[in-house]
């Protein structure tokens, strides 16, 4: 299996400020990963696949990069409804799919 | 507009049986792998498995093989996630999820089911 890893767990940022998620895989998942929004009381909602290509209707603010073993999800400058948890999720090892633990977005 | 629509909450005593389904549309329902994602209270997100409806071939999560069953009914475009007897520890939240087409690698989770939340409780 495949384990994913994230850092920081937590992450208090300032809206209009900048952050940066990691996401790292225990071998390479070449460009198979994806990033997911979740926010309370909601379902998860795909951000980025391909490691950099955004899904339908993403905001500009959203970027993502990586290939292999290292990914990075950028948010270039907060609003209030991007504080949410994010997850990184590889789907390369077909069909042994596994997720992060996420990263929690707050506000500082 | 591709859709997913899940059956509502659920409560159930430990022991009993449940089938929870995913209605689909706007899409070719036969042509997509239909998986489902588990989300214990509090907890991260789990991969159980996925159905190919055109012929029900079905992959697990080795955590979840034997403990769920996952099907699929081509004629009304729904997925289902079933357990025959359910544990205290099946209480979470529950999505579905389309992945993509067969023998492709684009096998992201878009878009996700609203939840069917379940609660096993004596």
């Amino acid at each position: 299996e495949i384990v994913m890893t994230q850092s920081p767990i937590t992450l208090s940022v300032s809206p209009g400020e900048g952050a940066t998620l990691s996401c790292r895989a225990s071998q390479s998942v070449s460009s198979n990963l994806a990033w997911y929004q979740q926010k309370p009381g909601q379902a998860p909602r795909l951000l980025i696949y391909g490691a950099s290509s955004k899904a339908t209707g993403v905001p500009a603010r959203f970027s993502g990069s990586g290939s292999g073993t290292e990914f990075t999800l950028t948010i270039s400058s907060l609003r209030s409804e991007d504080f949410a948890i994010y997850y990184c999720q590889q789907y390369d090892n077909w069909p042994r799919f596994t997720f992060g633990p996420g990263t929690k977005v707050d506000i500082k | 507009e591709v859709q997913l629509v899940q059956s509502g909450a659920e409560v159930k005593k430990p022991g009993e049986s449940l089938k929870i389904s995913c209605k689909t549309s706007g899409y070719i329902f036969i042509n997509y792998w239909i998986g489902w994602v588990r989300q214990m209270p509090g907890e991260g997100l789990e991969w159980m498995g996925m159905v190919y409806p055109a012929d029900s071939d079905t992959r697990y999560s080795p955590s979840f093989e034997g403990q769920v069953t996952i099907s699929s009914d081509k004629s009304i475009t729904t997925a289902y996630l079933q357990w025959t007897s359910l544990k205290a520890s099946d209480s979470a939240m529950y999505y579905c999820v389309r992945l993509g087409l067969r023998y492709t690698e684009d096998n992201w989770f878009d878009p996700w089911g609203q939840g069917t939340l379940l609660t096993v409780s004596s």
